[in-house]
């Protein structure tokens, strides 16, 4: 069974700066998926990022980039600039793209607080 | 974008009474919806996993007596607890994968059950 760790229960970081969420995996799977995902206070599941394990390059959306280490399984969530809606709960989240059913399986989440 | 819709948003039933909640996947067919558990401040506990037309596969530790998923279409899965609990009292959200993108899914904005 796959397990997704992270280590952060809560994180703080000034608006405008840079910070970094935490993530480790388990899994003897050679393919799969990893996901960040946010959910605000309106508990709304906001897809952050995807990243496929066969894909070396880190994956980025904007503000929003991934440092993927696949022999560490280890896949960091960076966000620059940060702005006050980023304020939210972040789950790390593992899929095996080599099953039937594509399940989710998700970390305990990091709570970001940005202030300003 | 990939739009689904869970409803009601919020539900309050008396203890011993069911309680059904929807999940429709609005603009795509969704032929696997996935029925999730989330406990404040906590992470998402996969329930149950729905194929269009077949049954559900309930996670381990889950009552599926309990807990009734039908997916009945390609649009449309419905949760039904029955004879609630106040423990059964927490956040549910359902989540929808289509056959172009099943590594990703869609999530509903959640339904909180309040039994009392």
């Amino acid at each position: 069974a796959q397990t997704v760790t992270q280590s952060q229960p809560e994180m703080s970081v000034q608006e405008a700066e840079t910070v970094t969420l935490s993530c480790t995996y388990d899994t003897s799977e050679s393919n799969y998926y990893l996901f960040w995902y946010k959910q605000p206070p309106s508990r709304q599941m906001i897809l952050v990022i995807r990243q496929e394990a066969y894909k070396q390059q880190n994956a980025t959306e904007n503000r929003f980039s991934v440092n993927f280490q696949k022999a560490a399984k280890s896949f960091s969530l960076k966000i620059s600039d940060s702005q006050l809606g980023d304020t939210a709960m972040y789950f790390c989240a593992f899929m095996n793209s080599g099953g039937s059913n594509y399940k989710l399986t998700f970390g305990k989440g990091t709570l970001l607080t940005v202030n300003p | 974008g990939a739009v689904v819709s869970q409803h009601p948003s919020r539900v309050i039933c008396k203890s011993g009474t069911s309680v059904k909640i929807e999940c429709r996947s609005l603009d795509f067919q969704a032929t696997t919806m996935f029925w999730y558990r989330q406990f404040p401040k906590q992470s998402l506990m996969l329930m149950a996993t729905s194929n269009e037309g077949s049954k559900a596969t309930y996670e381990q530790g889950v009552e599926k007596d309990k807990f009734l998923i039908n997916h009945a279409s390609l649009t449309l899965s419905t949760l039904t607890v029955t004879s609630a609990h106040p423990e059964d009292s927490s956040f549910y959200i359902c989540s929808a994968s289509s056959p172009r993108t099943t590594y990703e899914q869609y999530f509903g904005p959640g339904t909180r059950l309040t039994v009392t």
